[in-house]
Formats: C-alpha cells, sequence, structure tokens
C-alpha cells in the first residue's frame, strides 16, 4: 500500500487553467505539506496544514488554495497557471507538527505548463 | 547565500569508492535530515539527525551540532546508489515542523 499517493503523476496544461492535485497519506498522520521543486531541484516548502488548520503559508501566490478536507488529504487548486509554474510538486506527511519525526513524501507530481 | 549548503554538487565515483557528500548550515536546528531522489523519482528519507551518527547499511551519517556540519557516507558505492541526496533542517519553530533544503548533490555511480 502506498503511504503518501498523489493525483495525477503527470500534469500537462495551457496557460491560464485551473488545475487541482490531490494528496492522500494512510499513515495515520496529523500534518500534510506541499513542496515545490524547480528545474534546479530545489525543494521549497509552500504549505502545511496540522489536523486540517494551515500552520506554515510560504509565499506563495493567492493562485494557489489548498484545502484539507480531513486530515488524511492536502488538496492543492491553482487557478490562471502561469509559466513559472512548472515544477515537481510533492506531497509530504509527517505524525505531528513541531516533532522530530521523519517526514514522508508522495512521488510528486509533474507539472508542465505549455 | 541559501541557509543550507552541500557539497560537492555533483559527484561522479567509481563501484566500489568511499563516498562523502557534506552539508552545512548557519541556523540553530533541531534536526537534520538526509534525503535520497532517484533520477524521476519519489524522494526517501533516509535519516533523521539530532546528534552523533546514524548507519543504515552502507550509509553513515554524522553530525557537529557545534560546527553546524553534517557528511553522509557511502562505503562500496554501487550504482544503484545514483541519485540527488539533498540535505535538510529543521529549525526551533514551535508548532511547526518546516524543513529548509539544501540545493542537492547528484551522485553518479560508474560501474
Amino acid at each position: 500500500d502506498t503511504a503518501v499517493s498523489q493525483t495525477p503523476k503527470y500534469l500537462v496544461t495551457q496557460m491560464g487553467n485551473d488545475k487541482s492535485i490531490k494528496c492522500e497519506q494512510n499513515l495515520g498522520h496529523d500534518t500534510m505539506y506541499w513542496y515545490k521543486q524547480d528545474s534546479k531541484k530545489f525543494l521549497k516548502i509552500m504549505f502545511s496544514y496540522n489536523n486540517k488548520e494551515l500552520i506554515i503559508n510560504e509565499t506563495v501566490p493567492n493562485r494557489f488554495s489548498p484545502k484539507s478536507p480531513d486530515k488524511a488529504h492536502l488538496n492543492l487548486h491553482i487557478n490562471s497557471l502561469e509559466l513559472g509554474d512548472s515544477a515537481v510538486y510533492f506531497c509530504a506527511s509527517s505524525q505531528e507538527a513541531g516533532s522530530n519525526q521523519p517526514q514522508h513524501f508522495g512521488d510528486g507530481t509533474r507539472l508542465s505548463i505549455l | 547565500k541559501n541557509e543550507v549548503e552541500q557539497s560537492p554538487q555533483n559527484l561522479t565515483a567509481q563501484e566500489g569508492e568511499f563516498i562523502t557528500i557534506n552539508c552545512s548550515y548557519s541556523v540553530g536546528i533541531s534536526a537534520l535530515h538526509w534525503l535520497q531522489q532517484h533520477p524521476g523519482g519519489g524522494i526517501v528519507s533516509l535519516f533523521m539527525l539530532s546528534s552523533g551518527k546514524k548507519k543504515h547499511g552502507r550509509l553513515i551519517a554524522t553530525i557537529n551540532i557545534q560546527e553546524k556540519h553534517s557528511s553522509l557516507h557511502i562505503t562500496a558505492s554501487h550504482p544503484r546508489d545514483s541519485a540527488v541526496y539533498i540535505c535538510a533542517v529543521r529549525g526551533y519553530g514551535g508548532a511547526t515542523n518546516k524543513l529548509i533544503f539544501g540545493t542537492g548533490t547528484l551522485l553518479a555511480v560508474q560501474p
């Protein structure tokens, strides 16, 4: 069973479109994250939710809106996609916020904007 | 300048060689993570350290809190070790578990 699963794995779309990426974890973790990995493989935190509440919101354009319907799911909706949004987006989870527990990552969603 | 720096950025080794990847950071931390990312693949957590040394198979991670430095060693390297190795630190943030990532080290082990 996949611990942290993201869908879709690949997403190719036109500039200006709206798209969503879904993430689910079956580890019973309280905290989930979205990371963006740019073309140079540099990872950066975007958002984090703990028990459905937003606890980290980095400087991300408000075209990006995370939604956590329950603590096992954290979805990412992106409005009006731009060329610079092309990247790999990783979802992750950990036992609880503020703890030194390892984070478990999904396989990533490769977003390409045409 | 990034708060977490790794060296080298790229590393090519022959199968069987002993490999060292270094990570230096400039912030106070509560833990340091080493992650592995295979080409086109997901990210796997290898180690989480707050002091001393950890070993798992052929991989060894050490950390020196006073010097703000960590190393990842691979003994008897193998082509399947070829991947990007990423160092990440977690600062003292209260109720957050925010990781700050290094730029990664691309390792290629040739047969």
